[in-house]
């Protein structure tokens, strides 16, 4: 998985508590994402980091918020978890071009 | 606003046959397309990509032709295996845009021996 490790895998969280997803990488690369993946959907994007300390929105951002203070790290937090947050997230790196490399990916559910 | 759409949804093959999934964008900015490889359980996988500088990519088995003209791309399977039962999904960006990606909603494909 190109130097990308998700931690948790697999969580199990009731509606309304606070949730991290952490993504690592060692490749040193400057673009991360997180994307959530859900049946009929393919996967779409939540937020995405262009740099240290540098985040944006991507398509369906709502409900979540990231950070990454660090080159190898980035965090997505849901900062009270709903049903609808159900889903698999992956996060996603890359470098000079455009490939994307993906993570194991975090089974996510929310009771 | 889905930007890409994908189809079919499934697809049953028999072994050695031809697998064909088509993907349909709207952006006209969008100067990549890379499809990826999904196996359950384990994230997606770049398989093939092309730019709109040329109208066909292969490699090995795995082919994409590009109709710029109609905003349209595909992945052909050739001498489809059993081992290629895998979710498949196309994709699109522009580089002035920090690579961000458009996915398809994917397509589900099996592989009869």
């Amino acid at each position: 998985d190109a130097g990308i490790t998700q931690s948790p895998r697999h969580k199990v969280t009731e509606t309304g508590t606070p949730v991290t997803l952490r993504c690592h990488q060692t490749e040193n690369h400057r673009y991360m994402y997180w994307y959530r993946q859900d049946p009929g959907h393919g996967l779409r994007l939540i937020h995405y980091s262009y740099g240290v300390k540098d985040t944006d929105k991507g398509e369906v951002s709502d409900g979540y918020s990231v950070s990454r203070s660090k080159t190898e790290d980035f965090l997505l937090t849901l900062e009270s978890a709903t049903s609808s947050q159900t889903s698999v997230y992956f996060c996603a790196i890359s470098g000079k071009d455009d490939t994307q490399y993906f993570g194991p990916g975090t089974r996510l559910t929310v009771l | 606003q889905q930007q890409v759409k994908q189809s079919p949804q499934s697809l049953i093959v028999q072994k050695g046959g031809i697998s064909i999934i088509n993907c349909a964008y709207e952006n006209t900015a969008f100067d990549y397309f890379p499809w990826y490889q999904q196996f359950p359980g384990k994230g997606p996988a770049l398989l093939i990509a092309i730019r709109p500088d040329v109208s066909e990519k292969k490699e090995g088995r795995f082919t994409i032709s590009f109709n710029k003209s109609a905003k349209q791309f595909s992945l052909h399977i050739m001498d489809s295996q059993p081992g290629d039962s895998a979710t498949y999904f196309c994709a699109a960006s522009h580089a002035s845009n920090t690579g961000k990606l458009i996915f398809g909603q994917g397509t589900t494909l099996q592989v009869k021996p």
